[in-house]
């Protein structure tokens, strides 16, 4: 079936540094993937996502590009800010039985950024 | 838009009883819904996805005669845990689905549920 493998946190940085979260999947169909954003006390928020191979997804200053050859969509931002702190998970969305898109997620990884 | 609402955010009851949950697309209809289960530290595990008039499909190792799944309208499902247990206490879930050819899911705020 399908699954997920992010990195695991919890990740700390310090402002404006360099962030890059980890992502895998396998799926036996063409996914789209995805990353939600989970803020402390908030429900699940869409981050960015990409359809097909070699796109990127852009958002806020994350990026994230979909590699087939390597089955990753790793999340990238280049300066981070406190604003920045949440739950990241990554997620891809397949066709389930019938016409229903099923998400399957990541564990998410908790990122903490210190001023 | 493409909010959606869940009622309560948090709720606590004895064991035995039983609790409901609501889920509400807000400033749209939603055909389809999905209801999660979050534990601690761990990912969004999919429960059921409910489509409205029909009975909710059940993932595997889902009781749907504990997690009872009612779909009655575009823009309400409803969860219901049936005589709730301490090991049912999470954090449950829902998302709608907003149409479209990615059919991109809008998720709730979620539900804190915990069992004495």
């Amino acid at each position: 079936g399908d699954s997920v493998t992010q990195m695991e946190g919890p990740v700390t940085l310090s402002e404006e540094a360099f962030l890059t979260i980890n992502c895998t999947y396998t799926a036996t169909g063409y996914p789209s993937l995805f990353w939600y954003v989970q803020y402390p006390g908030e429900g699940l928020q869409l981050l960015l996502k990409a359809t097909k191979a070699d796109d990127k997804g852009s958002n806020k200053g994350f990026e994230a590009t979909y590699r087939k050859e390597t089955t990753s969509f790793h999340l990238e931002k280049g300066s981070v800010q406190v604003s920045d702190s949440a739950v990241y998970f990554c997620a891809l969305s397949d066709q389930g039985g019938g016409s229903n898109y099923k998400l399957t997620f990541g564990k998410g990884t908790l990122l903490t950024v210190n001023p | 838009g493409a909010v959606v609402s869940q009622h309560p955010s948090w709720v606590i009851c004895k064991s035995g009883t039983s609790v409901k949950i609501e889920c509400r697309s807000l400033d749209f209809q939603a055909t389809t819904m999905f209801w999660y289960r979050q534990f601690p530290k761990q990912s969004l595990m999919l429960m059921a996805t409910s489509n409205e008039g029909s009975k909710a499909t059940y993932e595997q190792g889902v009781e749907k005669d504990k997690f009872l799944i009612n779909h009655a309208s575009l823009t309400l499902s409803t969860l219901t845990v049936t005589s709730a247990h301490p090991e049912d206490s999470s954090f449950y879930i829902c998302s709608a689905e907003g149409g479209g050819d990615l059919r991109e899911q809008y998720f709730g705020p979620g539900t804190r549920l915990t069992v004495t």
